[in-house]
C-alpha cells in the first residue's frame, strides 16, 4: 500500500517549456487535489476532483490544466512554465465527503529558470 | 486579512516543554478544523482534526477549537525532539467546501 505517489520528485524547466505531474492514489478515494506550497504562503488548491469525470478549479489555477485520467491517477500539466510557478507541489487524495482527512505525496520540488 | 493566519515562528522549545500553537481564521463557515505536520521536504500528514467547537485529545497531542473567538490551539505534552517539524492548520466547511491552510508554524524541540 504505497498510498499517494508523485512523480517526478525534481524537475528543473526553461520557461516557456512544458511538463506534466503525475500523480497516483491506492486508497480507492473518489477526491483528489493539487496544491502548490510557497514559503509564508502555506498550500494553496490548485485543482481538485470531487469524483471520476470531475475537476474544479481552486485558489490559483491560471497557468495550469488538470485530467483526472482514472479514480486512481490525477495529473497537473503546465503548458508553458514561468518562473513564478516554482514552488514544491503536492497531490492529495481524500475519501467522498472526508475533505478534512486528506493524504499528501510526497511532492514535487519544480524550478523554472 | 488572510482568511487563516498562523505565527510563523519559528519556535524553540527545550525538550519536555508544553507547546501552544495557534491559528485565527475569520469564516465562521469554517466546522472541520485540522492539524497537520510536516518534515522538512516531505508531505504533510493529518495529526488530527476536530468537527466545530471543542476538545479532542490524542497521545501528547490536544487540540482546541473556539469557535466563538475563531481561535484554534494545538497542544503539545512532554515535546521531543522528533516533534521538530512544521505544523499546519487547515479548515473547511461541512462538505469540504473552501479548504484553507494556514502558513505554518516550525518547531524546534531542542534534546
Amino acid at each position: 500500500n504505497a498510498g499517494v505517489t508523485q512523480t517526478p520528485k525534481f524537475q528543473v524547466l526553461k520557461t516557456g517549456q512544458s511538463m506534466t505531474l503525475q500523480c497516483a492514489q491506492d486508497m480507492n478515494h473518489n477526491s483528489m487535489y493539487w496544491y502548490r506550497q510557497d514559503p509564508g504562503m502555506g498550500l494553496r488548491l490548485i485543482y481538485y476532483s470531487a469524483s471520476e469525470g470531475t475537476t474544479d478549479k481552486g485558489e490559483v489555477p491560471n497557468g495550469y490544466n488538470v485530467s483526472r485520467l482514472n479514480k486512481r491517477e490525477f495529473s497537473l500539466r503546465l503548458e508553458s512554465a514561468a518562473p513564478s510557478q516554482t514552488s514544491v507541489y503536492f497531490c492529495a487524495s481524500s475519501a467522498s465527503g472526508g475533505a478534512h482527512e486528506q493524504f499528501f505525496g510526497p511532492g514535487t520540488r519544480l524550478t523554472v529558470l | 486579512q488572510k482568511e487563516v493566519e498562523q505565527d510563523p515562528g519559528p519556535l524553540s522549545v527545550p525538550e519536555g516543554a508544553i507547546v501552544s500553537l495557534n491559528c485565527t481564521y475569520s469564516n465562521s463557515a469554517f466546522q472541520y478544523f485540522m492539524w497537520y505536520r510536516q518534515y522538512s521536504r516531505k508531505g504533510p500528514e493529518l495529526l488530527m482534526y476536530t468537527y466545530s467547537s471543542g476538545n479532542k485529545e490524542d497521545g501528547r497531542f490536544t487540540a482546541q477549537v473556539d469557535k466563538s473567538s475563531k481561535y484554534i490551539s494545538l497542544f503539545i505534552r512532554d515535546s521531543q525532539p522528533s516533534d521538530s517539524a512544521t505544523y499546519l492548520c487547515a479548515m473547511t466547511g461541512n462538505y469540504g467546501q473552501n479548504f484553507v491552510f494556514g502558513p505554518g508554524t516550525r518547531l524546534s524541540v531542542l534534546p
